[in-house]
């Protein structure tokens, strides 16, 4: 069975840092391509970033509000992947989300795991 | 990036009903599009992915349809447990769009 857990969440002031961390289990970790999606309260998804697999140089895509400020990685060694977010703003306040991707023609969203709140907040 | 609009934004059916939801993109995707369900408090679960084909688990109820700029989700007998958000997404370039949503509820 496929699981996606994410931790790390909680509640920063604007201009901090906070890691996320997306514990992964049950499929090949590292033939994934995976992603990140926020959802602020009451909101809409808005995808904030990926991270290619070993095959494809672990290189990175992020969404414009958020490039220059978060980063993503992984660690294929412990099925593990991370969202570092810097220079937080109160607008970064959302659910946050890894989602595993898989691939038919392109790379799909296919699994979500429960999601990890951020509060940016003074 | 590429702009998804879904319609309606929200409406309400009754079960049983047949239902369609749309979503448009700003330019072509071929068919590259992901159809999403969220309930309250939940993660998002996928339905539908290559336009038309429905993931593995999902009822037959559910289909897709569509490429280029015009897709359609349909639900053929609206169930209990169908009544959630319906969210489209595009695949096709980065960044990755959603549609901002259709909230299904009960008439």
């Amino acid at each position: 069975e496929v699981q996606l857990v994410e931790s790390g969440g909680g509640l920063v002031q604007p201009g901090g840092s906070l890691r996320l961390s997306c514990a992964a289990s049950g499929f090949t970790f590292s033939d994934h391509y995976m992603d990140w999606v926020r959802q602020a309260p009451g909101k809409g998804l808005e995808w904030v970033g990926r991270t290619r697999n070993k095959a494809n140089s672990y290189t990175t895509e992020y969404a414009a509000s958020v490039k220059g400020r978060f980063t993503i990685s992984r660690d294929d060694s412990k099925n593990s992947l991370y969202l570092q977010m810097n220079s937080l703003k109160t607008e970064d306040t959302a659910v946050y989300y890894c989602a595993r991707a898989s691939y038919s023609s392109s790379w799909y969203l296919d699994y979500w795991g429960q999601g990890t709140l951020v509060t940016v907040s003074s | 990036a590429i702009r998804m609009t879904q319609s309606p934004s929200s409406f309400s059916a009754s079960t049983g009903d047949r239902v369609t939801i749309t979503c448009r993109a700003s330019q072509g995707i071929s068919s590259y599009l992901a159809w999403y369900q969220q309930k309250p408090g939940k993660a998002p679960k996928l339905l539908i992915y290559a336009a038309s084909t429905l993931q593995s688990g999902v009822p037959s109820r559910f289909s897709g349809s569509g490429s280029g700029t015009d897709f359609t989700l349909t639900i053929s007998c609206l169930q209990s447990e169908d009544f959630a958000t319906y969210y489209c997404q595009q695949y096709y370039s980065y960044p990755r769009t959603f549609g901002q949503g259709t909230k299904l509820e009960i008439k």
